[in-house]
């Protein structure tokens, strides 16, 4: 069965500097997409950020990025620059290839301002 | 605007009684989703569909039950088998593939 892993349950970062969540997932398939996704104190879920498993770039989207390594099964999330407006819980998830999500149990991150 | 709308936003149940929770798209979006979420853990699917009068069981369907008659709406059914059903519930939808899924703000039930 796959799996995702978030090991990180609480991260802390100061306002305006960088921070990396970790995400670690298990799977036997080749073909695969990988997200993560935020959800501030209001519970609505938002897309951050997708990767293609055959893609070798990493994804960015403004101030934050991944660092997909698939040989590691490994897809971490990079904001930089934090902002107030970050603080969240970040769930990263897995996409199969009967098009369902695996959820990760969620980082929460703080901003310190 | 195009969105997801679940209603409502806070519900109650009374003991052996069953509730339905709302969930409406106008995304034109293929498939649609249902998740439940607990304190401290990820989402797990409860019932997805991915086309008109057709879906399917996720990971924890016990105690529910859904339609979808319209593309554009699928309710879910909280039963009275369903013995722990306190959680917040969120509904997405997606276009057929490798699409991310869209969801709605969540309805949060209680048992009084």
């Amino acid at each position: 069965a796959q799996t995702v892993t978030q090991s990180q349950p609480e991260m802390s970062v100061q306002e305006a500097e960088t921070v990396t969540l970790s995400c670690t997932y298990d799977t036997s398939e080749s073909d695969y997409y990988l997200f993560w996704y935020k959800q501030p104190p209001s519970r609505q879920m938002i897309l951050v950020i997708r990767q293609e498993a055959y893609k070798q770039q990493n994804a960015t989207e403004n101030r934050f990025s991944v660092n997909f390594q698939k040989a590691a099964k490994s897809f971490s999330l990079k904001i930089s620059d934090s902002q107030l407006g970050d603080a969240a819980m970040y769930f990263c998830a897995f996409m199969d290839s009967n098009y369902q999500l695996i959820w990760g149990a969620g980082t929460k991150l703080i901003i310190k301002p | 605007d195009g969105g997801i709308t679940q209603s409502p936003k806070y519900l109650f149940r009374k003991e052996g009684q069953n509730v339905t929770l709302s969930c409406e798209q106008n995304l034109n979006h293929d498939a649609m989703y249902w998740y439940r979420q607990d304190p401290g853990q990820g989402l797990r699917l409860i019932y997805y569909s991915q086309i008109v009068n057709d879906f399917q069981k996720g990971d924890i369907a016990e105690g529910y039950s859904v339609s979808r008659e319209k593309k554009e709406s699928f309710p879910l059914t909280v039963t009275s088998a369903q013995k722990n059903p306190t959680a917040f519930y969120l509904c997405a939808s997606s276009p057929q593939g490798y699409q991310p899924q869209h969801f709605g703000d969540g309805t949060r039930l209680s048992i009084l």
